[in-house]
């Protein structure tokens, strides 16, 4: 199957940093999903980026499909901010999950 | 328009009990998936409905997971008996098409302790 690789594994900010998020795919993928964990164990969609660059808010995100990989930025972090990011890449109708960035922003 | 939503949102049994998990998908979504992430490791993969039909059950880590989705509404995940190591959070997911435009939807997860 389709192997999802993310970087970095962990990552402490101090509230008002940027940082970029990066995740690596193994083969051409239909669609790739950003998702959220937050500390409630909740998993937010954030983005549904197959290719191109999606904007919402502090959060952005760009997808290289030829070149096999996207990148999530965080602008502006804040608190809230933490928890676990995933990539995920979709083949057929399956999500081939990364390991996750665990994200700390600190006050 | 509610969400994806999974009962219980906790649940502690001992080994070698039953646990039934619930998972109401978005109305009108007739693709449902079930989906878990154990300790420390990537989510995974486990079952994918279309309707009552199971299209994909490759994930399912052995034969004490059953599911159903009776009806092609809710879905239900039943590990009898259970053991430690299927303790972990029990995503439910649902999306309306299988064609790539669409986004797949999670819940918030069934934390599972088998102790």
């Amino acid at each position: 199957g389709i192997q999802v690789e993310q970087s970095p594994p962990d990552l402490i900010l101090q509230e008002g940093a940027n940082s970029t998020l990066r995740c690596n795919f193994s083969d051409s993928v239909n669609n790739l999903q950003w998702f959220h964990q937050n500390p409630w164990g909740q998993l937010i969609n954030l983005f549904y980026i197959p290719s191109g660059t999606k904007q919402n808010g502090r959060l952005s995100a760009t997808t290289v499909a030829t070149e096999r990989y996207s990148l999530l930025y965080i602008s502006s972090s804040q608190t809230t901010d933490s928890g676990v990011y995933f990539c995920a890449a979709l083949t057929n109708y399956k999500l081939s999950f990364g390991a996750g960035t665990t994200v700390t922003v600190r006050a | 328009e509610a969400g994806v939503t999974q009962f219980p949102s906790h649940s502690v049994i001992e080994k070698g009990q039953t646990v039934t998990l619930r998972c109401d998908p978005i109305s009108g979504h007739d693709n449902l998936y079930w989906y878990r992430r154990v300790m420390g490791k990537e989510i995974k993969f486990l079952l994918h409905f279309v309707k009552e039909s199971k299209q994909d059950e490759s994930g399912m880590p052995n034969n004490r997971f059953l599911a159903e989705r009776t009806g092609g509404t809710y879905s239900t995940l039943k590990v009898q008996p259970a053991e430690l190591e299927d303790s972990g959070v029990y995503f439910c997911a649902s999306s309306q098409r299988l064609s790539s435009g669409n986004t797949i939807y999670f819940g918030e997860g069934s934390w599972l302790t088998v102790v």
